[in-house]
């Protein structure tokens, strides 16, 4: 089957660092996305890989690697507007549905003052 | 400026009345895909498109059609809506095979 796994919730102070963690099992690996979604606002696209090793964009940082199938999204200096939920998604469709994405669940991030 | 664009945002109706909600992208994007999400399950994909006049099916396509005559619309069909149908659906586009999906603003859908 395919299955994603992340953290249902995770709590952090403003200023701060934080890790996500992401796990995947997918019959095909097309890339690998991570996307922030405020609550009842759509998916925002913040980083991807499809090669092993560090992006980094600004504040957010996202690692891969595809051997262990995992993935990790590092967000920096923590701001209070950081509060949202991340998706990690698996573009995994195959050749007949090349652009699908499977998904986490997400995880909820609280950044406290 | 890119985006995609679904309308209605929010809708309120009552079993077996058929509706159908809109989706159409400014991007020139080939591949297009519509999702549902609930808490504690996530984005699940409903129907995709490859291109114009091909569709097929998502993981959770049983109650809905879709159809693709032109590049940039993508509607979502409800013949007989359900309560169990109430959720937040997104319409999304990208280029197959790379790049990111670029994610309309969602409706809201309560079936009574």
């Amino acid at each position: 089957g395919q299955n994603i796994d992340q953290p249902t919730e995770m709590t952090a102070t403003e200023g701060a660092i934080v890790q996500i963690n992401c796990t995947y099992q997918t019959s095909g690996f097309n890339g690998l996305f991570w996307y922030q979604q405020h609550a009842g606002e759509a998916p925002t696209f913040l980083s991807y890989n499809v090669l092993d090793g560090l992006e980094e964009k600004g504040r957010f940082s996202s690692f891969l690697s595809r051997s262990k199938g995992y993935s990790y999204l590092l967000l920096k200096e923590l701001q209070m507007k950081d509060s949202a939920s991340y998706l990690c998604a698996v573009r995994g469709g195959g050749s007949s549905n090349t652009g699908k994405l499977i998904f986490g669940q997400g995880t909820t991030l609280q950044v406290k003052p | 400026e890119a985006q995609v664009t679904q309308n209605p945002r929010y809708l309120i109706t009552v079993t077996g009345k058929k509706l159908t909600v809109t989706c159409s992208q400014n991007m020139n994007h080939e591949y297009m895909s519509w999702y549902r999400q609930d808490p504690g399950l996530g984005l699940r994909q409903i129907y995709y498109s490859m291109n114009v006049e091909v569709t097929d099916k998502g993981d959770v396509p049983e109650g809905y059609k879709v159809s693709r005559k032109e590049k940039r619309n993508f509607p979502l069909i409800l013949e007989s809506p359900s309560p169990n149908q109430t959720s937040l659906y997104f319409c999304a586009s990208s280029n197959p095979g790379f790049g990111p999906q670029h994610f309309g603003d969602g409706t809201r859908l309560s079936i009574l």
